[in-house]
């Protein structure tokens, strides 16, 4: 099983909606937890954080369930910008990066 | 804040040939740098976790005779790609942080390709 596993998509979805990303990790020792978008050859930027209180930011909403080792992201009203790749990425002793869903946003 | 620079941004070279690849740490110290390698359509893959003033920690299947790694300040980390071989030919990204809040920073990446 891998370490950080989630759906590579690609989510295709019209501009508007409302779209959620799953993530799920085997390590119960992981401690930080965040999502990173990264756009077509370009190196990842950090998107948020990712807390069991859950957080927003914006159009952004992450959501942090440690019982069930579980992490998601809500993005609303979805816009052509937000089309990229988004990656989990769970730390304990070392970063682990998921394998990344594609969003695909049109018109 | 938490500026990581990394250079070069893509290198092409001859095979049987080493290329060296810098990451920077611009407003913070970083006792820790992590390198991290992407083929196309695939993750980041760990390499090797760089430590200042010590070796660096490699990951299951990275040779480290072959991916050199030094960290001999508490703002740059290099690493060498020796003999290069087509194969090697991916996106090299290194990451750092200033602290486990703030998350962790990259790179710009280097695309390398080896002809």
């Amino acid at each position: 099983r891998k370490e950080v596993e989630q759906d590579p998509g690609p989510f295709n979805v019209p501009e508007g909606a409302t779209v959620a990303f799953n993530c799920t990790y085997s390590n119960s020792a992981s401690q930080s937890f965040f999502w990173y978008r990264q756009d077509c050859r370009k190196e990842p930027k950090l998107l948020m954080s990712v807390y069991s209180s859950g957080n927003e930011d914006g159009r952004f909403t992450a959501q942090l369930n440690r019982a069930s080792q579980y992490i998601s992201l809500l993005i609303r009203d979805s816009k052509l910008s937000d089309s990229a790749t988004y990656l989990c990425v769970v730390t304990g002793n070392k970063l682990v990066f998921g394998a990344g869903t594609i969003l695909r946003v049109k018109s | 804040g938490a500026v990581v620079s990394q250079h070069p941004s893509w290198v092409i070279c001859k095979s049987g040939t080493s290329v060296k690849i810098e990451c920077r740490s611009l407003d913070f110290q970083a006792t820790t740098m992590f390198w991290y390698r992407q083929f196309p359509k695939q993750s980041l893959m760990l390499m090797a976790t760089s430590n200042e003033g010590s070796k660096a920690t490699y990951e299951q299947g990275v040779e480290k005779d072959k991916f050199l790694i030094n960290h001999a300040s508490l703002t740059l980390s290099t690493l060498t790609v020796t003999s290069a071989h087509p194969e090697d030919s991916s996106f090299y990204i290194c990451s750092a942080t200033p602290g486990y809040d703030y998350g962790y920073t990259f790179g710009s990446g280097t695309r390398l390709t080896v002809v």
